[in-house]
């Protein structure tokens, strides 16, 4: 199983700011990659696949990036609602899918 | 616009079944496309994928459940249906159905989690 290690646990910003989220994964995943955002009493939403393209309607703040083991998520200037959880999602290997523990993404 | 609506008892007593269905309109995951999946998350913590299905029948399970998870697809395929034997508190958590996209075999399993539904709250308590 492919385990995901996101980082920082916690990431306290303001509204402009700058947000960079890591992922990193135990094993070469290539660039099978998918990062979603979760907000608070919602399903989360797919943001990012293949490390770095943007699914439908998704603002281009949002950028993803790396391939093989280490990949990041940035958010370029930080809206109200993108204080949320993001989790990344590793899809290169056999079952199971695998999910890393989450950022979240506080107002400082 | 698609649409994902799970529903199902919110309480499920140890040792029993638990058991929900979704229910897909607005769009299809019958198709050589998609797959339907589940994954949930226990109150205030990650996400864990559950299984998968494809329209086929073809289905792929997280071998952490062994075999107490059961994934269906019902004929009309617009409802997916998830089957949970032998709970135990640990498998309280927001139950979540979804959309995928992409392909899955025992070898490789590339599939992302496109659309979901709300989600819906099962605890598991005597």
């Amino acid at each position: 199983e492919i385990v995901l290690t996101q980082s920082p646990g916690t990431l306290s910003l303001s509204p402009g700011d700058r947000a960079t989220l890591s992922c990193r994964a135990s094993q070469n995943v290539n660039n099978y990659l998918a990062w979603y955002q979760q907000n608070p009493g919602q399903a989360p939403r797919l943001l990012i696949s293949d490390a770095s393209s943007r699914a439908t309607g998704i603002p281009d703040r949002f950028s993803g990036s790396g391939s093989g083991t280490d990949f990041t998520l940035t958010i370029s200037r930080l809206e109200p609602e993108d204080f949320a959880v993001y989790y990344c999602q590793q899809y290169g290997s056999p079952p199971p899918l695998t999910f890393g523990g989450g950022t979240k993404v506080e107002i400082k | 616009q698609l649409q994902l609506q799970e529903s199902g008892p919110g309480l499920v007593k140890p040792s029993e079944t638990l058991s929900l269905t979704c229910s897909v309109s607005g769009g299809s995951i019958s198709s050589p496309t998609y797959y339907g999946g589940w994954i949930r998350q226990p109150p205030g913590k990650g996400l864990e994928w559950i299984g998968s299905i494809y329209y086929s029948g073809s289905s792929y399970n997280n071998p952490s459940l062994k075999s107490r998870v059961t994934i269906s697809m019902d004929t009309s395929r617009t409802q997916l249906s998830l089957k949970l034997t032998s709970v135990t508190a640990a498998d309280t958590a927001v139950y979540y159905c979804a959309r995928q996209r992409g392909y899955c075999s025992n070898t490789s399993c590339q599939l992302l989690f496109e659309s979901w539904g709300q989600g819906t709250l099962v605890t598991v308590s005597s």
